[in-house]
């Protein structure tokens, strides 16, 4: 147990709704990650919180993704009108260089 | 372009052998390597870095190797234990002005330690 916790676990949504999830970090850490991985990938970065400040994005964050950090606490990540191609395992991780993941949420868009 | 590659899908290695896995990576602005291991259904596991000043860091029976002229690391587990068998990811940290330290990482390598 890294300390740092993602609900749900697991989620199955119909393709065009909207999903939330929410990511609790080590208290301690000021960064905040989210990852994506997909099958037979790694890991690859979504977006960068600094304590409440969303400082980089990556190209992979559609206009459809959104997350925040009130507080410097804990992260949410919203996918709105999801699709077939969001399914996914999504990874919050916090730390500097070293990275301490959740246990992830899988996402599942039928 | 995928700038961090372990090119080896899988790796099976008896118990009590050393279990090698590798990793290349393209750009020299990467300044810090990680190795995790994943097991199913879970998030990667830190499990040792290298900064880029060195060439060689060790943690119990895990060593990580960087060679910076080749653009080569290496993580070494000695001895194998089954206990040890999950999917490695090699991950690097760019050193850009500014970099905010997200994680590039490979697909990873499949390691069955067999009793």
């Amino acid at each position: 147990d890294t300390g740092v916790s993602q609900d749900p676990r697991h989620k199955i949504t119909k393709r065009g709704q909207n999903v939330t999830f929410r990511c609790d970090p080590i208290s301690e850490h000021n960064r905040l990650y989210w990852y994506r991985q997909t099958l037979g990938q790694g890991p690859e970065f979504l977006t960068y919180f600094q304590n409440e400040a969303q400082l980089e994005k990556s190209r992979l964050l559609s206009d459809r993704f959104s997350a925040e950090r009130p507080k410097g606490s804990f992260s949410t990540l919203e996918i709105q009108r999801t699709e077939q191609g969001d399914s996914a395992m999504y990874l919050c991780a916090t730390g500097h260089y070293e990275q301490y993941f959740g246990p992830g949420t899988r996402l599942t868009v039928t | 372009d995928q700038q961090v590659k372990q090119n080896s899908p899988s790796l099976s290695v008896q118990e009590g052998r050393i279990s090698i896995l590798n990793c290349d990576y393209t750009n020299s602005m990467f300044d810090y390597f990680l190795w995790y291991k994943k097991y199913p259904a879970e998030g990667p596991t830190f499990l040792i870095s290298i900064s880029s000043i060195k060439d060689k860091n060790e943690d119990g029976r895990f060593t990580v190797f960087l060679n910076k002229s080749a653009k080569h690391l290496s993580l070494h587990i000695v001895p194998s234990q089954p206990g040890d068998s999950a999917v490695y990811f090699c991950a690097a940290s760019p050193n850009y002005g500014g970099s905010q330290g997200n994680l590039i990482f490979g697909k990873g390598t499949k390691l069955s330690v067999k009793p």
